[in-house]
């Protein structure tokens, strides 16, 4: 079965650092690739997608992400983080045949400290 | 444009009671779906519809019911609630669900039910 594994619940991270949070995942093929930023009492909002070509993806407000087919994973980062980037993040799946039914992770929430 | 909207923001039921949540969209989307959030589970994939007049279910879609009233509206009802009903339910859309995951899914603020 198709599976996405965030491995870290909580991450604190200060002002102005670098940020790296893990995805995995578990599928037969390459599935579509995708996160989501969840703001407090907000929907998803979708930061970047890979479907293929170029393995390092630019997503919007300064995130990027890596897709790494050897170990099944497609990690976000940020160079330097931004109070305003608190929030809980969602790496999701999408197989590459067939429905658009995404599998999301169980999310990574993101504190950062001034 | 508003996007995606839901109603009610909040709502409180008592074991066994009915109700149904409302969604909407305005982007002339032809796909749209229903998830549920718990703590430490994501979201859960409940019922979708690939297109008006089609609904299937999803990952976990018992003690829920879905209507596809027309292409813009898709409403989750919950017949008898449940405290395991207990959770924040989003609704998205996307533009298509044929191609293989490559339509982005807009997603609506959500609901916070509570069951006492």
């Amino acid at each position: 079965a198709q599976s996405v594994t965030q491995p870290d619940i909580h991450i604190t991270v200060s002002e102005g650092a670098s940020l790296e949070l893990r995805c995995n995942y578990s599928y037969g093929a390459t599935p579509y690739l995708f996160w989501y930023v969840q703001s407090p009492g907000q929907g998803l909002q979708l930061l970047l997608k890979y479907f293929s070509g170029d393995t390092l993806v630019q997503g919007i407000k300064g995130f990027e992400a890596e897709f790494k087919r050897s170990q099944s994973s497609f990690n976000l980062r940020k160079p330097s983080v931004h109070w305003s980037d608190a929030a809980e993040y969602f790496c999701a799946v999408a197989p590459s045949g067939g429905y658009n039914k995404l599998i999301f992770g169980a999310g990574t929430r993101l504190a950062v400290h001034p | 444009n508003a996007g995606v909207t839901q109603t009610p923001k909040f709502q409180v039921l008592k074991t066994g009671q009915s109700m149904t949540l409302q969604c909407a969209q305005d982007m002339n989307h032809n796909s749209m779906y229903w998830y549920r959030q718990d703590p430490g589970m994501g979201l859960r994939l409940i019922y979708y519809s690939a297109s008006e007049g089609t609904t299937d279910k999803g990952e976990v879609p018992n003690g829920y019911n879905v209507s596809r009233l027309n292409k813009r509206e898709f409403s989750l009802r919950l017949e008898s609630a449940a405290p395991s009903q207990t959770s924040v339910y989003f609704c998205a859309s996307s533009e298509g669900i044929y191609s293989s995951g490559r339509y982005e899914q807009y997603f609506g603020p959500g609901t916070r039910l509570t069951v006492t």
